[in-house]
Order: structure tokens, then sequence, then C-alpha cells
């Protein structure tokens, strides 16, 4: 089945350390996309990505980082400099010319010890 | 730029009753509007979209309209069922710049109780 996956599901970080959440789909989309979600609150974008090896910032890009060698995969780091991690991150994917349809990856819960 | 403002919640139904979650949006040119629905402690699926002025969405009961005139794209459903219950998020989508995104509305939390 074609999807898009997201691992881990839960996520733990200790003061100052950086952690790595995976995203990977099957769809053959060209573009993917990182959204924070907050409790109560709607999706914010973090960063996006049209094709491989190119990237834009988001509206909350700080503290994050991305890459995209692949185009089945968009990593985001959670780095020491995002002092507030705590969240729900989904990642999503589209396909160019399909009208924005978004498809969505089950999510990450990202706690801070 | 583009913005979506979608009803607070949360709104709690009885079963068998009728749903309007109102949905407003501004955006420059033609966008795409769509209702996602996430069930707890998952992502979001599509629902429904429309991609022009006059367009009805539908699937699983539920129906929205793309309202040009008043920049609106309001979900109903006639008989809510309580496997309804979830939060359902307004979206457009629009192309900015050259780069395609999409913006979110907040949210509307839907209980619906037997």
């Amino acid at each position: 089945d074609g999807g898009i996956t997201q691992s881990p599901k839960y996520l733990f970080r200790k003061e100052g350390q950086n952690v790595t959440l995976s995203c990977e789909q099957n769809l053959n989309h060209d573009a993917m996309y990182w959204y924070r979600q907050d409790p109560g609150q709607g999706l914010r974008l973090i960063y996006y990505s049209q094709i491989v090896n190119d990237f834009q910032k988001g509206d909350i890009a700080e503290g994050y980082s991305v890459s995209r060698e692949k185009k089945e995969s968009f990593p985001l780091t959670v780095t020491s400099a995002q002092k507030n991690p705590t969240a729900f991150y989904l990642c999503a994917s589209t396909l160019a010319g399909a009208g924005g349809t978004q498809y969505f990856g089950p999510g990450t819960r990202l706690l801070v010890l | 730029g583009n913005s979506v403002t979608q009803m607070e919640g949360p709104v709690t139904l009885s079963e068998e009753a009728f749903l309007t979650i109102n949905c407003t949006y501004t955006a420059t040119g033609y966008p795409s509007l769509f209702w996602y629905v996430q069930y707890p402690g998952e992502g979001l699926q599509l629902l429904l979209k429309a991609t022009k002025a006059d367009d009805k969405g539908s699937n699983k009961g539920f129906e929205a309209t793309y309202r040009k005139e008043t920049t609106s794209f309001h979900l109903e459903k006639g008989s809510v069922q309580v496997s309804d219950s979830a939060v359902y998020f307004c979206a457009l989508y629009a192309a900015t710049g050259g780069y395609q995104k999409v913006t979110f509305g907040t949210g509307t939390k839907l209980q619906v109780i037997p």
C-alpha cells in the first residue's frame, strides 16, 4: 500500500539534544511538508520542499532543520535551539499538479524529559 | 496573505443532529478549498474538496459548497453519528510566488454524544 510513514510514534528529547524525526513516502509525490501541531491549535508550517535538494522555510522554522536528499524522504531535525519542542509533528506530501490535496503521515509526538 | 477562519469549538451535538461548521477564507486568485478530519492521535485525512466557485464537495454524508461571493466553505452533515467525533480543519491551497502552500484553519472539535 502506498502512503506516508513517520517514525518513531513517540520521541523523548533530553536538554541540549538534537533529535531527528523520520518521514518516508512511497507515493512518488514531489512536494513534502512538515507541520507542528500544539494542543487545541491548528497546523503551523515548519519547512517544505518542492523538489529534491531544495527546501523552503515555513512560518516557524527557527530551531529546526531539514534535508531532502531523496524524493521519498524528508527528515526533520529538532535542534537544541528549539526551546519549546513538545508538540505533535506531522509530515505531509502532495503530487504536483494534483490540486493541492495533502496526504498525511500518522505523526510523531515529541516530549521533553 | 492567505488566511482561513473557522468557528471555534468544541461543538457538542446529540446523535442524529444537524451539523454546520463555518469556514471563511481570504485569498488572492482562485484557491482550492478543503476539509480535513483528524481523529485522536492520528494524522489528517482529506474529507472533501472543491476546486472552483459553486462546486460542491461531498463524502460520507458531509457536504460543503465553494461560495466565492461570501468567501465561505461551510461544512454540513444532516445527521451526525458518534463516530464523527473528531477535529475538522478547513484549508485552502494556492500557489504563492511559485511555491504551493496550504493554509489551515485552527480546527473545530466536534463531539457527538449518544
